[in-house]
């Protein structure tokens, strides 16, 4: 079993839909949940952050932890077409020189 | 322009043959991660090197090997490269910061 599961999608949404993008991970070390997004032809850039459980939100972009559970989700509400990307979720756990474990990502497309 | 300079950007070659990736980290940024990239495996944790010396080491193959000059910029080193090596090399730095680190651009190496 990976470490950290992610469905590869594709995804594919009309503009405007709110899109729910999920990871499960094993390691119940990990305390640290990040979500990149990477475009085309591009390195992966952070879009969000957390830590341990809860909600974080920021503008569109909703992150959240059930560590209960080992699950994370990353909500866009209000979709666009520049959302179209690659997410990635990522996470590290402490003590652990900040290296991450990704997900395999997941691509998105928001259609106009 | 997330700060993290990797070049080439684009690498053909031959099996059999050696080849170097280079990156240059954010300025004041003391560790550099590189990371492999491929459709069936994702973001694969290759090696990070803090100030000079090597601090964590992943899924690298001993054909494979790194390292961080005084300048503080990193090169990886690919040999006896194989067709399964084909793939985005990413760099990213980090000067500590809690949650995740800048990628560069990357390198699409493809071998033939």
């Amino acid at each position: 079993q990976k470490e950290v599961e992610q469905d590869p999608g594709p995804l594919s949404v009309p503009e405007g839909a709110i899109v729910s993008l999920n990871c499960t991970y094993s390691n119940s070390a990990f305390q640290y949940f990040m979500w990149y997004r990477q475009y085309s032809r591009k390195g992966p850039e952070l879009l969000m952050y957390t830590y341990s459980s809860g909600n974080k939100e920021d503008g569109r972009f909703t992150a959240q932890v059930d560590k209960s559970s080992k699950y994370i989700s990353l909500f866009i509400r209000d979709s666009q077409p520049s959302d179209s990307a690659t997410y990635l979720c990522a996470m590290r756990s402490e003590g652990s020189n900040y290296k991450l474990t990704f997900g395999k990502g997941t691509l998105l497309t928001v259609n106009p | 322009d997330s700060g993290v300079t990797q070049t080439p950007k684009h690498l053909i070659t031959a099996t059999g043959q050696r080849v170097t990736l280079r990156c240059s980290p954010r300025s004041g940024d003391l560790s550099v991660y590189w990371y492999q990239q491929s459709l069936d495996q994702g973001l694969q944790f290759l090696i990070q090197y803090y100030n000079g010396e090597e601090r964590a080491k992943g899924n690298i193959l001993e054909r494979f090997s790194a390292q961080q000059f005084p300048d503080l910029h990193s090169e990886l080193n690919l040999s006896s490269l194989e067709l399964g090596d084909s793939a985005l090399y990413f760099c990213a730095s980090s000067a500590g910061q809690i949650y995740g680190y800048t990628f560069g651009s990357g390198t699409r190496l493809t071998v033939v």
